[in-house]
């Protein structure tokens, strides 16, 4: 069974530029989740969808958005970046709601210049 | 949400056990506790998940006391290739959804 792929891998935007990334889970995972990660803040959660809808969501501003499709495909949006943003953006994936073994992917590592 | 409180590094040989434990004072009772691995440049690995008292898995175990308010990962006979960072993670699911917390993890750095 293929992992969980995050496309593109590598990106290297500027500032007030925006960004979309892209994460296919495992097939039949329906909850999708997505998290920053720096040197300086660690790992980060910024949201979670599950069956298409947004069930949770970190404290990050409004520039950061997501969605997921029927297929439970999901992507990230960041719009007017910032240096702050480059970071490892990282997709997990799981069965079900709730406690659960996730899946992560190999991130997406953004560069904002 | 259960803060975790872990270790910020730790150093150990090859072919010893570690333990690393994991404080989170504020678990609540539907709350489980999550082990994940990660590697440089890679998203993290799922190691272990438990609820109460001792689970073991073919490459750690996870003991859990009965106040529930730390918890132990054991490592036996580590090797190099360990060398990693190791998250301990609270949650449960809500009402809306889970909602996974990462605390600063601990650096496990193995030595031959």
């Amino acid at each position: 069974k293929a992992g969980v792929t995050q496309t593109p891998r590598y990106l290297i935007k500027t500032r007030g530029q925006q960004v979309t990334l892209s994460c296919s889970p495992i097939s039949g995972h329906r909850s999708v989740s997505w998290y920053q990660q720096t040197p300086g803040q660690g790992l980060q959660f910024l949201f979670e969808y599950f069956s298409e809808t947004q069930r949770n969501k970190g404290n990050f501003p409004g520039r950061f958005s997501g969605r997921q499709f029927s297929n439970s495909r999901s992507e990230m949006n960041v719009s007017t970046l910032e240096l702050g943003d480059s970071a490892l953006y990282l997709c997990a994936s799981s069965l079900q709601d709730g406690p659960r073994e996730q899946f992560f992917g190999p991130g997406t590592r953004l560069t904002v210049l | 949400l259960a803060k975790t409180t872990q270790p910020i590094s730790m150093d150990s040989y090859e072919g010893q056990e570690v333990n690393i434990t994991c404080s989170h004072n504020n678990i609540a009772t539907n709350d489980y506790i999550t082990w994940y691995q990660q590697f440089p440049s890679q998203g993290p690995r799922f190691i272990i998940q438990g609820y109460k008292t001792k689970v073991t898995n073919e490459v750690a175990s996870l003991f859990i006391p009965a106040d529930r308010k730390s918890s132990t990962l054991s490592l036996p006979r580590v090797s190099l290739s360990d060398t990693a960072v190791y998250y301990c993670l609270v949650g449960a699911s809500n009402t809306g959804g889970f909602k996974t917390i990462f605390g600063a993890g601990t650096r496990l750095f193995v030595k031959a």
